[in-house]
């Protein structure tokens, strides 16, 4: 089964900055994608950023962008010039080939952008 | 074009109840997921639907959970004498096709709170 860590439960930034917030995964296919959901105070899930584990070339969103280490499970994003309506809950997730769209999230990020 | 559409937004049941939850998806999709979101942790797949047909019900737990998608009519997801436990929201997703790393669209949610 596979699994996904976001090791940080907490994150601030000053608007304007910028943020990385960590994601790891264990898995022992080769095929799979990642995302990143936000959620803020309405609680909608609301997709940023996918990537497709066989590119190579990390996904860029606007001012969101991730750091993919396939070897490593590691999936990274960063948030350049934070605004304040990036306030939210931030949720990894994993996706495997074959298993029928069922996404695995992690435990999740609240990230709060200050004035 | 509408999204997931999911109602009630918040329903309120008293322990022994039943609560019932509806999910109409995205025009054209005929894959419907739930997954279930406890207070400050990431959201637990649940179930994965076709039009009358459970594909995948892993997720759900083994007594007083249902679920259903009709060939006609929103998908429901029932729970039977409601426990505090199940104070939670309740998220539909739906999408396209079912291979993997097709998009899933996420509904706004239904909070569920057991008193």
């Amino acid at each position: 089964a596979q699994t996904v860590t976001q090791s940080q439960p907490e994150m601030s930034v000053q608007e304007a900055e910028t943020v990385t917030l960590s994601c790891t995964y264990d898995t022992s296919e080769n095929n799979y994608y990642l995302f990143w959901y936000k959620q803020p105070p309405s609680r909608q899930m609301i997709l940023v950023i996918r990537q497709e584990a066989y590119k190579q070339q990390n996904a860029t969103e606007n001012r969101f962008s991730v750091n993919f280490q396939k070897a490593a499970k590691s999936f990274s994003l960063k948030i350049s010039d934070s605004q304040l309506g990036d306030t939210a809950m931030y949720f990894c997730a994993f996706m495997s080939e074959n298993a029928g769209n069922m996404l695995t999230f992690g435990g999740g990020t609240r990230l709060m952008v200050k004035p | 074009n509408a999204g997931v559409m999911q109602n009630p937004r918040h329903l309120v049941r008293r322990r022994g109840q039943e609560a019932r939850l509806r999910c109409s998806p995205m025009k054209g999709h005929s894959h419907v997921y739930w997954y279930r979101q406890l207070p400050e942790e990431g959201l637990k797949f649940m179930v994965y639907l076709q039009k009358e047909n459970i594909i995948d019900e892993s997720g759900m737990p083994k007594e007083r959970f249902s679920a259903e998608f009709p060939k006609e009519g929103p998908s429901i997801l029932r729970i039977q004498q409601v426990v505090r436990g199940d104070s939670a929201a309740y998220f539909c997703a739906s999408s396209l096709f079912a291979v993997g790393g097709n998009t899933i669209y996420f509904g706004e949610g239904s909070w569920l709170t057991v008193v």
